[in-house]
């Protein structure tokens, strides 16, 4: 079953914009990644933050983390038509041993030029 | 080696007949996982491999699937008796040994099945 829900479903901007993306979990977690899938693809992965981490950057993407509220957030800055995809969050597991991610349901972004 | 490849990348097959898939992962990784994933959600997990040990299997790996990894290296994944609800794009990944539980999965391309 899916651990986690993104919000929103789905996101239309224009090219420059920025896009923010919100990925909520249900359990304790060690790590949380976001990936990127162009359509019908398999995922790329953009980034992890450990739950100790509460931001990091990398290019143009910022990810936040909030353990209290069991949240994540996603920006992406200066969008590109290029950024067209869905982006999943996927929650890793805090037991030694027990290696799957966990998916949430995705928000598939649109970039308009 | 450039990543992960899956095989085949499209597969279209009659109910009740059986489907095989291999994934190639990345020479160094030890840790193979299969994933499905249906139109618009996100992927499940189904399964993994540390070298050739099955250690995890999700309760969506029903008895009509079953994956190896004989030598440690490439995986196959096969359906018996396919169903239409097996229609899916099965994911393949793999990571090498995690550092404090940490590590990122590389993803194949996958392999969407389509049962008719």
């Amino acid at each position: 079953s899916q651990q986690g829900e993104e919000d929103p479903q789905a996101l239309s901007i224009q090219e420059g914009e920025n896009a923010t993306m919100n990925c909520s979990y249900k359990t304790s977690i060690n790590n949380l990644q976001w990936y990127r899938q162009n359509s019908g693809r398999g995922l790329v992965h953009l980034i992890l933050i450990r739950s100790n981490e509460r931001e990091k950057h990398s290019g143009r993407l910022r990810v936040t983390l909030d353990t209290s509220k069991k949240s994540s957030s996603l920006l992406i800055t200066a969008s590109r038509a290029a950024d067209t995809a869905s982006y999943f969050c996927a929650t890793g597991p805090i037991v030694q041993g027990a290696q799957k991610l966990v998916f949430g349901q995705g928000t598939r972004l649109t970039i308009n030029p | 080696d450039t990543g992960v490849s899956q095989d085949p990348r499209h597969k279209i097959t009659k109910r009740g007949q059986n489907v095989t898939f291999r994934c190639d992962p990345i020479s160094e990784h030890n840790r193979l996982y299969w994933y499905r994933q249906t139109l618009g959600q996100g992927p499940e997990f189904l399964t993994y491999f540390q070298n050739e040990a099955q250690l995890e299997k999700s309760r969506l790996l029903s008895d009509r699937f079953s994956a190896e990894r004989p030598k440690g290296s490439f995986s196959t994944l096969e359906i018996q008796r396919t169903e239409q609800g097996d229609s899916a794009m099965y994911l393949c990944a793999s990571s090498s040994e995690p550092v404090l539980l940490y590590n990122e999965q590389f993803f194949g391309p996958g392999t969407r099945l389509t049962v008719l």
